[in-house]
């Protein structure tokens, strides 16, 4: 079972508030993702990480950054949040090494911006 | 680019039925498939992977998966579903690009198991 967390799993937030949704994992990899999912629609990658001190925007343009400060946490931040950006947030994890490998979700956190 | 497309939003079943989502991909290079489940207010969940070898892949759940070369496709399949199977089944394909393994997903299909 994979080791991959974040929290909260639930936040209703009003517009121009600050959140940082976290994710952490256990499990010792190198490279992290964060992904974006609107209802019923499939997922959209919008940053992600090699290892410590890599992070690099996704193929979906996103307002939100993050930072690879430790190797098994993988923060995401919204300065300034609006209604556009509710959604729900996915992180993901995986091996390191040349070759494919697949990733690990956490339970995702339910974003909703009023 | 890579694309994946999951030729049904939906697919409604009885219990104990046998069931068939569909995946397509399109790809010029070699291709790396997975199905990913996600039950309601969770995260995804490897159900299957297909890297090389056998087309026929066998997963968890009683899941498995054909890996078609020339129709480009990767189905997914169950003889006999239970209640317990409904939910929303991703298909993916992955590529290197740059040293990143890079997951391109399908919409998803709603998987609804009925008694």
């Amino acid at each position: 079972e994979a080791d991959i967390y974040q929290t909260p799993r639930y936040l209703v937030i009003g517009t121009g508030k600050k959140i940082t949704l976290e994710c952490s994992q256990t499990m010792g990899h190198d490279k992290m993702y964060w992904y974006q999912q609107d209802p019923g629609m499939e997922l959209h990658l919008i940053h992600y990480s090699y290892g410590v001190n890599s992070t690099e925007k996704g193929d979906l343009s996103s307002e939100s950054t993050v930072s690879r400060i430790r190797t098994e946490h993988f923060p995401l931040t919204l300065e300034s949040a609006r209604p556009s950006h509710t959604s729900q947030y996915l992180c993901a994890s995986s091996e390191t090494g040349a070759g494919i490998y697949e990733q690990y979700f956490g339970p995702g956190t339910r974003l909703t911006v009023t | 680019a890579q694309s994946v497309t999951q030729l049904d939003s939906q697919v409604p079943v009885f219990e104990e039925a046998p069931v068939e989502l569909r995946c397509n991909y399109s790809s010029s290079v070699s291709v790396y498939l997975f199905w990913y489940v996600q039950y309601p207010n969770q995260g995804l969940q490897l159900l299957l992977k297909y890297l090389s070898g056998s087309t026929l892949v066998k997963g968890i759940n009683g899941f498995e998966a054909e890996f078609n070369k020339s129709q480009t496709s990767f189905h997914l399949r169950k003889p006999s579903v239970h209640i317990s199977d409904t939910a929303e089944y991703f298909c993916a394909v992955s590529t290197i690009s740059g040293g990143y393994n890079k997951l391109i997903f399908g919409a998803g299909t709603r998987l609804a198991v009925h008694p």
